[in-house]
């Protein structure tokens, strides 16, 4: 089975502070991707990497980072965390071997900004 | 650009009753058709996923769905609900060279399953 695995479920941080949301596959997958899920709006896509090194942004990168040193492993920063980015956090990968593919995403992560 | 719109954001069916979830998506070509479904504190898994062919999709958990160009639709149905369905449920579009984890999401139906 695929296995999307976010590090934690739940996160409390307090405004300013810098924050790491991390994200491990283990299909060996090109792709992945981190969205944000709020009430009402969907899935909303914040960045995305083809390739180890490589992001491009999605629909909302503004306040965010990502870094992809690994090809299992893509990491979401907060720079300065703020209120409004109380959120739901997903991370999804895919295969970029053939465009037939379906995304396998990770549990979640629901940060709170305090 | 592409776009999925998913008109109703809550459908209260009981349990044993047929079920539709609707989705009308905007693409200028042939588009890769998803839906998924999320349980509560959960991520997102696959139901089915529409690419070419036969325009009747069958999927997990006795799930299906049919592709109507002339309608631009690709609602979900299932004859008979379970309570374990009650969920929320994401309708996505994607593009040709664009891979299913870059596709364009609806903003989601909540199903709620009534004894």
């Amino acid at each position: 089975d695929v296995k999307v695995t976010q590090s934690s479920r739940y996160l409390v941080k307090r405004t300013g502070e810098k924050v790491f949301l991390e994200c491990v596959q283990d299909m060996d997958h090109e792709n992945m991707f981190w969205y944000r899920q709020d009430p009402g709006l969907g899935l909303r896509l914040i960045y995305f990497s083809y390739d180890v090194k490589m992001k491009e942004k999605g629909d909302i990168p503004e306040g965010y980072s990502v870094s992809r040193e690994k090809k299992e492993r893509f990491s979401l920063i907060l720079e300065s965390a703020s209120t409004n980015q109380t959120s739901m956090y997903l991370c999804a990968s895919s295969s970029s071997g053939n465009v037939n593919t379906e995304a396998f995403f990770g549990q979640g992560t629901r940060l709170t900004v305090v | 650009a592409q776009s999925v719109t998913q008109p109703d954001i809550h459908i209260t069916v009981s349990e044993g009753a047929s079920l539709e979830l609707r989705c009308n998506y905007s693409y200028g070509a042939t588009p890769y058709l998803f839906w998924y479904v999320q349980s509560p504190g959960q991520g997102l898994q696959l139901l089915l996923k529409y690419f070419s062919g036969d325009t009747l999709v069958q999927g997990i958990k006795g799930f299906e769905a049919e592709f109507k160009r002339s309608q631009s639709s690709f609602n979900l149905r299932k004859p008979s609900v379970h309570w374990s369905d009650a969920a929320e449920y994401f309708c996505a579009v994607g593009a040709l060279n664009t891979n299913a984890g870059k596709s364009t999401f609806g903003d989601g139906t909540t199903l709620t399953v009534k004894p």
